[in-house]
């Protein structure tokens, strides 16, 4: 069974610093990956896709990468600003059914 | 623009009532899904439906039934609403392997 951690489950970072935020999965059998962010009490907004014959999606000052052989995606947030407090999730794909992690809560303080 | 809307944001009900959750898309995607999120627990999937009158169990398809008429429309059924269905539940669909989430639903059970 598809288990997903994302590592750390919460971070406080000044505003301007570049961070990473991690997604491990155990079964690497997956077709695609995705991720979002979710302010409080809302819904969850796409970020990024990155399909199956993909390495890495970027948009904007996101870049997400994936190594399916070891499991992990990262998630690279670059000059961050206090917009982008959220939480972060990612889900991984197969056959239909996305797996979610809990999430990374993101602070970004200004 | 993608869009996903759910009948209703908040929800109270009480123990034994049939609930109805509902969700259109406007994007004719073919696939639909209705997911509960628990602190600590993330996001799991209850049912999922990849073509009109199709569905499939997801991971907690105890307590729910879903129904789906028309390719825009996915509704979800608590057939007698008990207090551990206390939770934000989320439809999304999707194209191309992305998901599209709706601003959710918190519904309380009492």
């Amino acid at each position: 069974k598809q288990e997903v951690t994302q590592i750390p489950a919460a971070l406080s970072v000044p505003e301007g610093e570049n961070l990473v935020l991690n997604c491990s999965f155990t079964d690497s059998a997956i077709y695609n990956l995705q991720w979002f962010r979710q302010d409080p009490g809302k819904g969850l907004t796409s970020l990024l896709l990155i399909q199956s014959s993909q390495r890495e999606q970027t948009s904007g000052r996101l870049n997400a990468s994936l190594d399916k052989s070891s499991g992990r995606s990262t998630l690279y947030i670059a000059a961050s600003q206090p917009g982008d407090s959220a939480t972060y999730l990612c889900a991984p794909e197969g056959t239909y059914k996305y797996i979610f992690g809990t999430g990374t809560r993101l602070k970004v303080l200004a | 623009d993608v869009k996903v809307t759910q009948s209703s944001r908040y929800l109270v009900k009480r123990t034994g009532e049939k609930v109805f959750l509902e969700c259109v898309q406007d994007m004719d995607h073919e696939n639909m899904f209705w997911y509960r999120q628990d602190p600590g627990l993330g996001l799991r999937l209850i049912y999922f439906s990849y073509d009109v009158k199709m569905k499939e169990k997801g991971d907690i398809p105890e307590g729910y039934s879903v129904s789906r008429e028309k390719k825009e429309r996915f509704s979800l059924i608590l057939e007698s609403a008990s207090t551990n269905q206390t939770s934000m539940y989320l439809c999304a669909s999707s194209f191309s392997y992305e998901q599209f989430f709706g601003p959710g639903t918190r519904l309380t059970v009492l």
